[in-house]
């Protein structure tokens, strides 16, 4: 079966840190590129990071770049986002997205389930 | 970044309605636009691609046109599990943005 399984929300504190990690299954893992897509609770949809099935090339939103990294192990099947730095505007439920093909490009095929982090004092 | 717009925000309709939803960016996209349903507490799911590429496993009910800026979602014969909310997004230009969502309700 197709899946993609994330994992790791929670809650956290400002400034403090979080790793996301979502576990891939049921086709050609290092066929794809993967993104983490967040929705915030007004609904809003962002992009926020992407990695090439390569994963040597990764890119990052404005409001992620220097604080988020995303990572990929093609022998565990899985993508993490290391998320530094938070602050409560990161409150969301994060998404782990495959993408259409191997490049990196925005093409956003199948969503997880996705896992929900808040950032509360 | 490209700034995806969506009207009308929200629309109610009847089982059997067709049902057409628009979507405008700020600049030229080409045919680079994709369409996303998502029911409450549900993960999104895609329905199209490039403008007008049906999503494996998804109903021909729904359709998707347009290219340039201009862009619409029709769902023809609205079916009770159609009622949700709908996002597009571009993949033309970094970062692929999305649009605030059309909501279908019942009418």
């Amino acid at each position: 079966e197709v899946q993609l399984l994330e994992s790791g929300g929670g809650l956290v504190q400002p400034g403090g840190s979080l790793r996301l990690s979502c576990a891939v299954s049921g086709f050609t893992f290092t066929d794809y590129a993967f993104s983490w897509v967040r929705q915030t609770p007004g609904k809003e949809m962002e992009w926020v990071a992407g990695i090439s099935g390569s994963g040597r090339n990764t890119y990052f939103a404005d409001s992620a770049q220097g604080r988020f990294a995303i990572s990929r192990d093609d022998s565990k099947h899985t993508v993490s986002l290391q998320m530094n730095s938070l602050r409560a505007d990161d409150t969301a439920v994060y998404y782990c997205v495959k993408d259409r093909g191997w490049g990196f490009d925005y093409n956003f095929d199948l969503w997880g389930q996705g896992t929900l982090v808040t950032v509360s004092s | 970044d490209i700034q995806m717009t969506q009207s009308p925000s929200s629309l109610s309709a009847s089982v059997g309605d067709t049902v057409t939803i628009t979507c405008r960016a700020s600049h030229s996209i080409s045919r680079y636009l994709n369409w996303f349903q998502q029911k409450p507490g549900k993960a999104p799911k895609t329905l199209i691609y490039e403008a007008s590429s049906l999503q494996s496993g998804v109903p021909s009910r729904f359709s998707g046109s347009g290219s340039g800026t201009d862009f619409t979602l029709t769902i023809s014969s609205l079916q009770p599990e159609d009622f949700a909310t709908y996002y597009c997004q571009q993949s033309y230009s970094t970062p692929g943005t999305f649009g605030p969502g059309t909501r279908v309700e019942v009418k």
